[in-house]
C-alpha cells in the first residue's frame, strides 16, 4: 500500500518570505513519481511541480522547488518570494502502481 | 497543459433519483480516468479507476452498484450516483492521464452534488 503524510495541516507565511511544506511517503514501488498540487478556493486542482523518483536532481519551477530525499522518503516543497496568489490547499501526491495517492493537505495562508 | 472538462459543476437532486457526472478529456486521449470524492476541508479519496473499454476498479468500501462508472471512449468517463441519498452529497472530482506511464494527471473542475 502507498501512503502519503503531510504533518502540517496549516501553515502561514508573510508575503515575499519563504515557506517549506513537508511531505513523507511510503511505497514499495521502485518506479514512481511525486507531485505537489495546489487547490485554491475555486477547487480546481493545479499542478505545481513534479519529480521523477529516478532523478536525483531536485525539480525546480520558478519560485517553487523541492527537496527530494529518496532514502528518507521525503519530498518537501519550498515556495520562495511568497505571493498572495499562492494561498491554497497544497497536496503532496504519489503516483505508483498506476494509482495516485494524496496526502491530507496543508492549508497555506499568505499574510500581507 | 491538457484540459479535462467536468460537467455539471453543481447539481441538486432529490433523494432516490440518479445523477450522472461527465468527465471529458478535451485535447488528449485518456486511457485511465480516476474518480475522487472530497469531503469539506479534507483530502481527495479515490473511489475508482477506470480504463477505457474495461470495467472500473473500485477502492475498498466504495459501492459498485451505487457509483456506476463507465469509460466507453478514450475521451469520456461518466460517474452515475444511483438512488442518491443526502449522505452522498459531496464534491466529486475526476482526473485523467494521457497514457499508462506515470505522467501527471489533469483534473476536472469538480462537481458539487447536493441531495435533498
Amino acid at each position: 500500500a502507498q501512503t502519503v503524510t503531510q504533518s502540517q495541516p496549516e501553515m502561514s507565511v508573510q508575503e515575499a518570505e519563504t515557506v517549506t511544506l513537508s511531505c513523507t511517503y511510503d511505497t514499495s514501488e521502485s518506479d514512481y513519481y511525486l507531485f505537489w498540487y495546489k487547490q485554491p478556493p475555486s477547487r480546481q486542482m493545479i499542478l505545481v511541480i513534479r519529480q521523477e523518483a529516478y532523478k536525483q536532481q531536485n525539480a525546480t519551477e520558478n519560485r517553487f522547488s523541492v527537496n527530494f530525499q529518496k532514502a528518507a522518503k521525503s519530498f518537501s516543497l519550498k515556495i520562495s518570494d511568497s505571493q498572495l496568489g499562492d494561498a491554497a490547499m497544497y497536496f503532496c501526491v504519489l503516483f505508483g502502481n498506476e494509482k495516485l495517492t494524496f496526502g491530507t493537505g496543508t492549508r497555506l495562508t499568505i499574510i500581507p | 497543459g491538457a484540459v479535462v472538462s467536468q460537467h455539471p459543476s453543481r447539481v441538486i437532486c432529490k433523494s432516490g433519483t440518479s445523477v450522472k457526472i461527465e468527465c471529458r478529456s478535451l485535447d488528449f486521449q485518456a486511457t485511465t480516468m480516476f474518480w475522487y470524492r472530497q469531503f469539506p476541508k479534507q483530502s481527495l479519496m479515490l473511489m475508482a479507476t477506470s480504463n477505457e473499454g474495461s470495467k472500473a476498479t473500485y477502492e475498498q468500501g466504495v459501492e459498485k452498484d451505487k457509483f456506476l462508472i463507465n469509460h466507453a471512449s478514450l475521451t469520456l468517463s461518466t460517474l452515475t450516483v444511483t438512488s442518491a441519498h443526502p449522505e452522498d452529497s459531496s464534491f466529486y472530482i475526476c482526473s485523467a492521464r494521457q497514457n499508462r506511464g506515470p505522467t501527471e494527471a489533469f483534473f476536472g473542475q469538480g462537481t458539487r452534488l447536493t441531495v435533498v
